[in-house]
């Protein structure tokens, strides 16, 4: 297929340890975007990476989140030390170009519980 | 503070009729304004792109409209059937700085047959 996959699909942690979520976004699209969903709620933007610049991390919640793009394709979010609070389905979406003018094509997302 | 609000959390439909969704914005500059469906356990599905110079699109059965005066977005969905029963969402890109799009909380739209 030739959406954005993302795994695992559901994954349960212990509260204290570490997590990676990993995203494969649509070949040749160079924007590449994390959000967060919690139940009932709107999407949370967390990162975002364009190209070869540096990622805008300004919706990172702590500096127990992370993420990394490598050679510009896949995508791997870490959070560190998880808290019950992380609980969430965490989004990846990537396009073409930048930013909201063209669309955003969505993975099905991670289920994250921390116990 | 910005803001984006989808007035109606939830909104039930009688199949055939037209449903209209709102979302209302403050604080904003908008350039772009899109709406996107989301099904349970599933992401976001993009549905329509509306520039802030332009007051009307369409697709198929889909409208929205867009007026910057009012701050508003409303989304028609005609002849609707169940199969339009989903969570949708609107986004902002705004005109000033970062090139992020921010989401509502979304409407759960259900068609009763």
């Amino acid at each position: 297929g030739a959406g954005v996959s993302q795994s695992p699909s559901n994954k349960v942690t212990e509260k204290g340890k570490d997590v990676e979520l990993r995203c494969d976004p649509i070949s040749g699209h160079t924007a590449l975007y994390w959000y967060r969903q919690s139940l009932g709620q709107g999407l949370e933007f967390l990162i975002y990476f364009q190209g070869n610049s540096a990622p805008d991390k300004s919706g990172l919640p702590s500096d127990r989140f992370s993420a990394e793009r490598t050679g510009g394709s896949v995508s791997t979010l870490t959070i560190q030390r998880t808290q019950q609070e992380d609980s969430a389905v965490y989004l990846c979406a990537s396009s073409h170009i930048a930013g909201g003018r063209e669309t955003q094509y969505f993975g099905p997302g991670t289920r994250l519980l921390v116990l | 503070s910005q803001k984006i609000e989808q007035n109606s959390e939830a909104l039930n439909i009688q199949e055939g009729k037209t449903a209209t969704l709102t979302c209302n914005y403050t604080n904003y500059s908008p350039a772009y304004l899109q709406w996107y469906r989301q099904d349970p356990g599933r992401g976001p599905v993009f549905l329509l792109l509306i520039r802030e110079n332009e007051k009307e699109k369409r697709k198929e059965r889909l409208k929205v409209t867009f007026d910057t005066t009012l701050k508003q977005s409303l989304f028609h969905i005609t002849a609707s059937q169940p199969a339009d029963s989903a969570t949708y969402l609107c986004a902002l890109l705004s005109n000033f700085g970062n090139e992020k799009l921010t989401f509502g909380t979304g409407t759960r739209l259900t068609i009763i047959p």
